[in-house]
């Protein structure tokens, strides 16, 4: 497509359930990015994504998070057992390559109530 | 990663010139400047990069000293829709992990 695109846009699920978040980059980029974003605070990296290469996963919080992506596709954000903590807007990225500027989607905004 | 200073706000008169300043005193030789915003709601929009030369695209300008230093973002003629946060970033050569700080939050008024 032509941007990168996020669902869903909104969430708000119950503390302790599992929530699940879509990206899907732009046809052709390799390299792909999550990051979470609290209110009125800047933006930490979680998790990226190139090629074929194993993921680095250095900055998921804790273990409740995981990320898959298949292929040079799309990729899912899963928090599992969520806490109120966990709300924010998780956005998502990808570029050509590493290193190259970065294409933001619109971000999943999410509450655990 | 150069570490990145920034104001936490700033505001400008619609029609004029925003300069958005960024300190990185601790840049290398290889890192470049990166400059990213984010409007309400949005995600962040990549604008412009440098390394030593000044750059100009169709969003903005961006001059990088001689020292490299320290670098403004030029908005020539600042709209109301330019109101956002403006991210200066400096990652490490070969890095992915950019580290957007809080950023300068411009205000473009009427």
């Amino acid at each position: 497509g032509a941007g990168v695109s996020q669902s869903p846009s909104n969430k708000v699920t119950e503390k302790g359930k599992d929530v699940e978040l879509r990206c899907d980059p732009i046809s052709g980029h390799t390299a792909l990015y999550w990051y979470r974003q609290r209110l009125g605070q800047g933006l930490e990296f979680l998790i990226y994504f190139q090629g074929n290469s194993a993921p680095d996963k250095s900055g998921l919080p804790s273990d409740r998070f995981s990320a898959e992506r298949t292929g040079e596709s799309v990729s899912t954000l899963t928090i599992q057992r969520t806490q109120q903590e966990d709300s924010a807007v998780y956005l998502c990225a990808s570029s050509l390559t590493a290193n190259y500027g970065y294409t933001f989607g619109s971000g999943t905004r999410l509450t655990v109530v | 990663d150069a570490k990145t200073t920034q104001p936490p706000s700033m505001d400008c008169a619609e029609g004029r010139a925003a300069n958005l300043p960024c300190n990185h005193s601790t840049i290398s030789g290889n890192e470049y400047v990166y400059w990213y915003r984010q409007i309400h709601s949005q995600g962040p929009q990549y604008i412009i990069h440098g390394l030593k030369n000044n750059e100009t695209n169709e969003m903005a300008s961006l001059i990088i000293t001689e020292d490299r230093k320290s670098s403004t973002l030029i908005l020539p003629h600042a709209t109301l829709r330019d109101t956002a946060v403006y991210y200066c970033i400096a990652p490490s050569s070969g890095t992915y992990k950019y580290i957007f700080g809080t950023g300068t939050r411009l205000k473009v008024l009427a």
